[in-house]
């Protein structure tokens, strides 16, 4: 089977430009969720989409935004970026049913470099 | 604010020793718990996962929950240096699919 598979794997970008992160999950999970890891915050939720439906959503401004196709495939858009978004951007995808018994199994990540 | 606090370490032990992680949590209605290992550079890698208090094992891994004490933790017997990696606790609530992360064991294991 599978794992998820996050691209671009490797981005550079510059302040005030926008970027979108992909992300296929594992055959027949409908649940994808979005972390940003950095050095000094560690791993942070950013989102999750649940057939096709946001529906957890983290603690981060409104220029992170996603969304989640009708195969289960997400993206997640950073606008106007800062450098302070460089970081890895982690996909998980999980059934997302079965209550807080599923676990998430990660991509690659995509590691955004902003300058 | 939910919490999940781990020693950052580095922790190190030696070839074949045990090695003991901790983590405890503050939110009463965390149902669930799991252990990621991350390499350098690399994404985090699901190990284990635990739910009712207890012992769970498996191969060389045990996870322990407490959570009348809100504690769990991860035994690795017989480490081996390609175990060295950071070891990740990660709690999950009943509402939703959303996983607090501790800030990561670092573990070395030296030959």
């Amino acid at each position: 089977k599978a794992g998820v598979t996050q691209t671009p794997r490797y981005l550079i970008k510059t302040r005030g430009q926008q970027v979108t992160l992909s992300c296929s999950p594992i055959s027949g999970h409908r649940s994808v969720s979005w972390y940003q890891q950095t050095p000094g915050q560690g791993l942070q939720f950013l989102f999750e989409y649940f057939s096709e439906t946001q529906r957890n959503k983290g603690n981060f401004p409104g220029r992170f935004s996603g969304r989640q196709f009708s195969n289960s495939r997400s993206e997640m858009n950073v606008s106007t970026l800062e450098l302070g978004d460089s970081a890895l951007y982690l996909c998980a995808s999980s059934l997302g049913t079965g209550g807080p018994y599923s676990p998430l199994h990660f991509g690659n990540g995509t590691r955004l470099t902003v300058t | 604010q939910k919490e999940v606090e781990q020693n950052s370490g580095p922790l190190s032990v030696p070839e074949g020793a045990i090695a003991s992680l901790n983590c405890t949590y503050s939110d009463r209605g965390s149902q669930s718990f799991f252990w990621y290992r991350q390499y350098s550079g690399k994404s985090p890698e699901l190990i284990m996962f635990i739910y009712s208090n207890g012992d769970k094992e498996d191969g060389r891994f045990t996870a322990q929950l407490n959570k009348a004490s809100q504690y769990v933790s991860l035994l690795i017997r017989d480490s081996q240096p390609s175990d060295s990696a950071t070891y990740l606790c990660a709690v999950k609530s009943n509402a939703g699919n959303m996983l607090t992360f501790g800030g990561g064991t670092r573990l070395m294991v030296k030959p």
